[in-house]
């Protein structure tokens, strides 16, 4: 069936370090992809996502690409702030509709 | 706007009770999902209504789960004989349907964070 992996954490960074989260999945057809973040006692919300081989998915500053050669959507920012800490989740959106997560990967920043 | 909102937000109950948790999605959503988050098992579907199609049970982990919709708006998960291993937050989220039935991105509520004693 469908699936995603994400890279173990925790990841702990120093402020304005580079980050890359990778996700890959394993999928039939051509799933959507998204990242959803929550930040500590907070909701899942939306931080990007990509509908299509090639497209890139932004916001805040992070970005990542629907790579259908790789079945990646790494997730990457050049410069981190305390105030990504959070979990991160990569997902992907079969033709039935639901979503399959990965693990998740907690994500601390240092000052 | 008004996003999904969820209730209650925490639940204690006793082993071999039954619960009921209530989701509200954003107005105008006709797709409407739930998902449990455990230390154990990460984010996991539960189930999925769509529009006025039959639901998808596919994700419910046992017969004592089970969920209604009622009037294409608020929806009810109900857990009957609450066992150890049900404590998890579970997570309401619901969205558009494109005018192909397809699915739209998802919104997720606060979540039920429900403990079984």
């Amino acid at each position: 069936g469908d699936s995603v992996t994400q890279m173990e954490g925790p990841v702990t960074l120093s402020e304005e370090a580079f980050l890359t989260i990778n996700c890959t999945y394993t999928a039939t057809g051509y799933p959507s992809l998204f990242w959803y973040v929550q930040y500590p006692g907070e909701g899942l919300q939306l931080l990007l996502k990509a509908t299509k081989a090639d497209d890139k998915g932004s916001n805040k500053g992070f970005e990542a690409t629907y790579r259908k050669e790789t079945t990646s959507f790494h997730l990457e920012k050049g410069s981190v702030q305390v105030s990504d800490s959070a979990v991160y989740f990569c997902a992907l959106r079969n033709q039935g509709g639901k979503l399959i997560f990965g693990q998740g990967t907690e994500l601390s920043v240092k000052p | 706007g008004a996003g999904v909102s969820q209730s209650p937000s925490n639940k204690v109950t006793e082993k071999g009770k039954d619960v009921e948790l209530r989701c509200d999605p954003i107005s105008g959503h006709t797709a409407l999902y739930w998902y449990r988050q455990s230390l154990g098992q990460g984010l996991e579907f539960l189930i999925y209504f769509q529009g006025n199609s039959a639901p998808d049970k596919s994700g419910l982990p046992s017969d004592r789960f089970s969920a209604e919709r009622t009037g294409g708006s608020v929806s009810t998960l109900t857990i009957q004989r609450t066992q150890q291993e049900d404590s998890a937050v579970y997570l309401c989220a619901s969205s558009f349907l494109s005018a192909g039935g397809r699915a739209d991105t998802q919104y997720f509520g606060p979540g039920t964070r429900l403990t079984v004693l």
